[in-house]
């Protein structure tokens, strides 16, 4: 079983829509998450960064971090072809073990 | 733009050549990765540098060859590549240790081997 897991998609959704994405983690001592876009021949772009439990808000972008489900979220409002790209979750502990999920491959149709 | 800068973006080289990749950081950073990306993956670590000391090599086959000169520079050279080495191969950085994060990456250099 894979440490952490994300639906690799793609995800199809039409322009202004919300785009919901997810991750599920196995392992608690995971402390540090990360939501990175990446698109096509560019490197990894960190889009939210956050170390607690609960939501962290940056204009369209919403990300959400449940512990005791081991769950975390990123939304993304009023959806933009430019928003089509793959988005990969990443977390942390506090040693330096850090794992990125599969990555979820986002199409916004105009 | 990002602000850890690779070069060169683009590389082809034989399987007898010996080149290098280079990545440079001015944000005072002061852990350095190296990444390796394929196509629809995820990237998976190869290297740590913490402190310009090499902190975790992920069993990296020899031909893969690390440097660190100073804390903004991070070399990585390679020899006697095989062609399933072609890849993209990303640099990152962090504010302190290794467990410190986020990490802030480069665009890559994508690398082709004949």
């Amino acid at each position: 079983q894979k440490e952490v897991e994300q639906d690799p998609g793609p995800l199809s959704v039409p322009e202004g829509a919300i785009v919901s994405l997810n991750c599920t983690y196995s392992n608690s001592a995971f402390q540090y998450f990360m939501w990175y876009r990446q698109y096509s021949r560019k490197g990894p772009e960190l889009l939210m960064y956050t170390y607690s439990s609960g939501n962290k808000e940056d204009g369209r972008f919403t990300a959400q971090v449940d512990k005791s489900s081991k769950y975390i979220s990123l939304f993304i409002r009023d959806s933009q072809p430019s928003d089509s790209a793959t988005y990969l979750c990443a977390m942390s502990d506090s040693w330096g073990k850090f794992q990125f999920g599969a990555g979820t491959q986002v199409v916004v149709t105009p | 733009d990002t602000e850890v800068t690779q070069t060169p973006k683009h590389l082809v080289m034989g399987m007898t050549n010996k080149k290098s990749l280079k990545c440079e950081q001015h944000m005072g950073h002061r852990a350095m990765y190296w990444y390796k990306q394929k196509a629809k993956k995820p990237p998976e670590l190869m290297f740590v540098y913490s402190y310009e000391k090499l902190s975790i090599n992920e069993s990296v086959p020899s031909r893969f060859s690390p440097e660190c000169p100073n804390s903004s520079l991070l070399n990585l050279h390679l020899h006697a590549l095989q062609p399933e080495d072609s890849a993209l191969y990303l640099c990152a950085s962090s504010q302190r240790d290794i467990g410190d994060q986020p990490q802030h990456f480069g665009d890559g250099t994508r690398l082709s081997i004949l």
